[in-house]
């Protein structure tokens, strides 16, 4: 089935670590996406690449880092520099790039630091 | 700057009522995308409709409808005789800069409850 697969579902770290969270879509999408979503907010932008090799800051960039290598592939990095990373991780594509179409969405990754 | 409202934070119905979710944006673009999402419980985000600014047709899907009005930057979803499935977090996006960038800029979401 054709879709996008983020892991691990929960995921647990101890402040200070670096975490990288996984996001695979076999959509043959173009554009791929990380959102972060705090209890009772809306989405908001991290990172976003709309080619492999490619990528631009979102809305709240800082203590994040991407890299998209493969087509298929764009994980996330939290870094020690986050501030406060406990959140829930949403990773989505689409299919064309520099065009609006609806995004796809994966199940996400609820992230706690402690 | 462009923006989404969801003024309504929290909603509840009883099961079979109609509901209407509102969505006000700004934006300075003649070019733009407006989207709805539902978030259930399980937390992925499932698309629900797209529309164009050039395109001001009522779109009904179902028991969805959706009223696009661009003279009051509105563009409300309802739901028709809700059930308990449809009890979950609805977000309404818009586009930025043109759809150029594919950047959504998100609303702050509706909780709908529907309850038996």
């Amino acid at each position: 089935d054709g879709g996008i697969t983020q892991s691990p579902k929960y995921l647990f770290r101890k402040e200070g670590q670096n975490v990288t969270l996984s996001c695979e879509q076999n959509l043959n999408h173009d554009a791929m996406y990380w959102y972060r979503q705090d209890p009772g907010q809306g989405l908001r932008l991290i990172y976003y690449s709309q080619i492999v090799n490619d990528f631009q800051k979102g809305d709240i960039a800082e203590g994040y880092s991407v890299s998209r290598e493969k087509k298929e592939s764009f994980p996330l990095t939290v870094t020690s520099a986050q501030k406060n990373p406990t959140a829930f991780y949403l990773c989505a594509s689409s299919p064309v790039q520099g065009i609006t179409y609806e995004q796809y969405f994966g199940p996400g990754t609820r992230l706690t630091v402690t | 700057a462009q923006k989404v409202t969801q003024a309504q934070t929290e909603i509840s119905v009883v099961e079979k009522e109609d509901v209407t979710l509102d969505c006000v944006y700004e934006t300075r673009d003649t070019t733009y995308y407006l989207f709805w999402y539902k978030q259930p419980p399980s937390g992925e985000l499932v698309f629900l409709i797209r529309r164009n600014s050039f395109d001001e047709q009522n779109e009904i899907s179902g028991r969805y409808s959706w009223n696009f009005q661009k003279s009051t930057s509105s563009f409300n979803f309802t739901i028709t005789a809700s059930q308990v499935v449809d009890s979950a977090v609805y977000f309404c996006a818009l586009s930025e800069a043109g759809g150029n960038t594919g950047k959504l800029i998100f609303g702050q979401g509706t909780t709908l409850q529907v309850k038996p």
